[in-house]
């Protein structure tokens, strides 16, 4: 069991919005601004597409972008595209033993 | 550009030994955490380890804490991780990653290499 909770999977159509949360606690997403979120595609390494907690890193499309509340992070995709089809991860720092913790991943399917 | 190559996965017994390598390029190595992590078949990601960026500090998950060691040489820019003790559930694709802020670990990975894959089977 991931420490992070994603919905497995969500789906929309071409030029629709789509939000994915990320669940955590005030050990890990709620007490810190240190959360990312990944994209990976089939069979690819994944890639940085969000980063302490909102901040997009150079070359990745202002489509996606990203927030917090709470203990509860989102990834929110505008205008989906057939290329955003994907995994997508968050993660986030934290006070546990293990510096890191990855949410389960959330399937992306645009119809 | 930024770049991490990974290499050293393969197939090995249960109880063996591997060592995984990760050459980097493109930036300064010896200012940033280094992070392996890994994926099972099918599966989501798990952290595993980091080194500073000296290499004076190192931390585990408690999954592989007492059979992986992870280490770095920064004259040579590159990391490893040698795996001993090898089980079944080690079987996954693994990653380097650099941490996204020099000087600490903020579990925050970017860029990553392409993977490589180890299988633990008989």
């Amino acid at each position: 069991q991931s420490a992070l909770t994603q919905p497995a999977s969500v789906s929309g159509s071409p030029g629709q919005s789509i939000t994915i949360s990320c669940t955590g606690t005030s050990s890990d997403v709620g007490g810190y601004n240190y959360v990312s979120w990944y994209q990976q595609h089939p069979g690819k390494a994944p890639k940085l597409m969000i980063y302490e907690v909102s901040n997009r890193p150079s070359g990745v499309s202002n489509r996606f972008s990203g927030s917090k509340s709470g203990n509860t992070a989102s990834l929110t995709i505008s205008g989906l595209q057939a290329e955003d089809e994907a995994d997508y991860y968050c993660s986030s720092y934290t006070s546990r033993s293990t510096p890191a913790v990855f949410g389960g991943g959330t399937q992306l399917t645009v119809l | 550009q930024v770049q991490l190559v990974e290499s050293g996965g393969g197939l090995v017994k249960p109880g063996g030994s591997l060592r995984l390598s990760c050459a980097a390029s493109g930036f300064t190595f010896s200012d940033y955490y280094m992070n392996w992590i890994r994926q099972a078949p099918g599966k989501g990601l798990e952290w595993v380890s980091y080194i500073s960026s000296s290499g004076s500090y190192t931390n585990y998950a408690d999954s592989v804490k007492g059979r992986f060691t992870i280490s770095r040489d920064n004259a040579r820019n590159s990391l490893y991780l040698q795996m001993n003790s090898l089980r079944a559930e080690d079987t996954a694709v693994y990653y380097c990653a650099r941490d996204v802020l020099p000087y600490s670990s903020s579990s925050m990975f970017d860029p990553w290499g392409q993977g490589t894959l180890v299988t633990v089977s008989s």
